[in-house]
């Protein structure tokens, strides 16, 4: 079965300290994983999209990679308006193409 | 280009009614999946379709049923509302399914 695991599921931290999001996921054939943005009451927003391990993408104080079992949201410097619940999806093949969310991990960012 | 729109934002229905949300795609795009929020948890795959077909389903019962029209909008359907219905519901689209999504704001549903 197709799972998402993230961690920690909430995560406190001070303006400018920087930490990194975990990942886990087994699916049957990866399309791709997605990094999503959620703030309360409101749908997710799109950051990245990842295809191959070995693979970065950066967005401002965002970095996300990949591996074959895992992704990372590096968040460096972190400022409050970065705080928000961070989804990692994945995209199965096999013609399924069904995306798998992960429960997410709150961010907390206290100035 | 005007993003995934959501009707309406919030809804209360009584247990045992029907309900219809509506979603219209980013403009282009031919892909829209359906997704069930519950509070403090991640987003469930309902369905997708891809140009007016079902093309994948999560493990939710024949009670949720769905349309894609000629012009890419979506409506979902659910029978028989339970007050577990009670959730966020997302209506997402792509450019194809194997693409990023772009996710509307949501509906609110609450069933008392």
């Amino acid at each position: 079965e197709d799972q998402v695991t993230q961690s920690p599921e909430a995560l406190r931290l001070q303006e400018g300290e920087s930490s990194s999001l975990n990942c886990s996921y087994t699916v049957s054939g990866l399309r791709g994983l997605f990094w999503y943005r959620q703030d309360p009451g409101k749908g997710p927003e799109f950051l990245f999209t990842l295809y191959s391990a070995g693979e970065e993408k950066e967005k401002e104080r965002l970095k996300a990679t990949l591996t074959k079992k895992e992704s990372f949201l590096h968040i460096t410097a972190p400022k409050p308006e970065d705080s928000a619940t961070y989804l990692c999806v994945v995209q199965a093949g096999g013609g399924s193409e069904k995306l798998v969310f992960g429960k997410g991990t709150k961010l907390t960012v206290n100035p | 280009e005007t993003g995934v729109t959501q009707s309406p934002t919030h809804l209360i229905k009584t247990r045992g009614q029907q309900v219809t949300l509506r979603c219209s795609s980013q403009s282009g795009h031919n892909t829209v999946s359906w997704y069930q929020q519950a509070l403090g948890q991640g987003p469930q795959f309902i369905f997708q379709y891809y140009r007016e077909e079902e093309n994948g389903r999560g493990n939710f019962p024949p009670r949720f049923s769905g349309l894609q029209f000629p012009n890419y909008s979506s409506e979902l359907n659910v029978n028989a509302l339970e007050l577990d219905d009670s959730a966020l519901y997302l209506c997402a689209s792509s450019l194809d399914p194997g693409g990023g999504y772009t996710f509307g704001s949501g509906t609110r549903l609450t069933v008392v």
